[in-house]
């Protein structure tokens, strides 16, 4: 069974432009989570998804957006960059809504440079 | 407000020592607890979980953790370190009622010395 795949796994981007992150999760999950780590900050919960509906919301910016599609693939979306977007973003997937299973599986990450 | 605190930022063993990486939460109920282990340039694996029942939970490469509830906490254990488990560490907390909530601490960085 193929796990949570990210896209791209690295990217730089410039100040002010926009960045659009795929997920695939596990097949048949039907949640997916979005969570930004950096040093020193940990994980930060940004979004989950379950059935494209956006079910959850952590506290970040109107410029980051997800959305997801009905075979439960989801896209984060990062608008007018800023240098501190700069992270890595992790996907990860459940079989149902993550408060129903507890575990999360994750991707390998999107690594995301701002310069 | 819930939150998760891992005290230690960083720790190093020797490889075969013992290893106890510290975890606390704050929740007003008794939460879902996790183990989360993240090698370098990879994504989280599950070490173990704890939902109810004996507070004593084992888990993969030989992994242990205590939930003590008194303590608010979830500590991890290893008798024997070994080489393949430098990495870092994040303790999780999933509340069980309200708005569902998943959170993280900071990570313990481990190091493990030959």
């Amino acid at each position: 069974k193929a796990g949570v795949t990210q896209t791209p796994r690295y990217l730089i981007k410039t100040r002010g432009q926009q960045v659009t992150l795929s997920c695939s999760p596990i097949s048949g999950h039907r949640s997916v989570s979005w969570y930004q780590q950096t040093p020193g900050q940990g994980l930060q919960f940004l979004f989950e998804y379950f059935s494209e509906t956006q079910r959850n919301k952590g506290n970040f910016p109107g410029r980051f957006s997800g959305r997801q599609f009905s075979n439960s693939r989801s896209e984060m979306n990062v608008s007018t960059l800023e240098l501190g977007d700069s992270a890595l973003y992790l996907c990860a997937s459940s079989p149902n809504r993550a408060s129903n299973t507890g575990e999360l599986f994750f991707g390998e990450g999107s690594r995301l440079t701002v310069l | 407000a819930q939150s998760v605190t891992q005290p230690d930022i960083h720790i190093t063993v020797s490889e075969g020592a013992s290893l106890e990486l510290r975890c606390n939460y704050s929740y007003g109920a008794t939460p879902y607890l996790f183990w989360y282990v993240q090698s370098p340039g990879q994504g989280l694996q599950l070490l173990l979980k704890y939902f109810s029942g004996d507070t004593l939970v084992q888990g993969i490469k030989g992994f242990e953790a205590e939930f003590k509830r008194s303590q608010s906490s979830f500590n991890l254990r290893k008798p024997s370190v070994h080489w393949s488990d430098a990495a870092e560490y994040f303790c999780a907390v999933a509340t069980t009622s309200g708005t569902y909530k998943y959170i993280f601490g900071t990570g313990t960085r481990l190091k493990v010395l030959a």
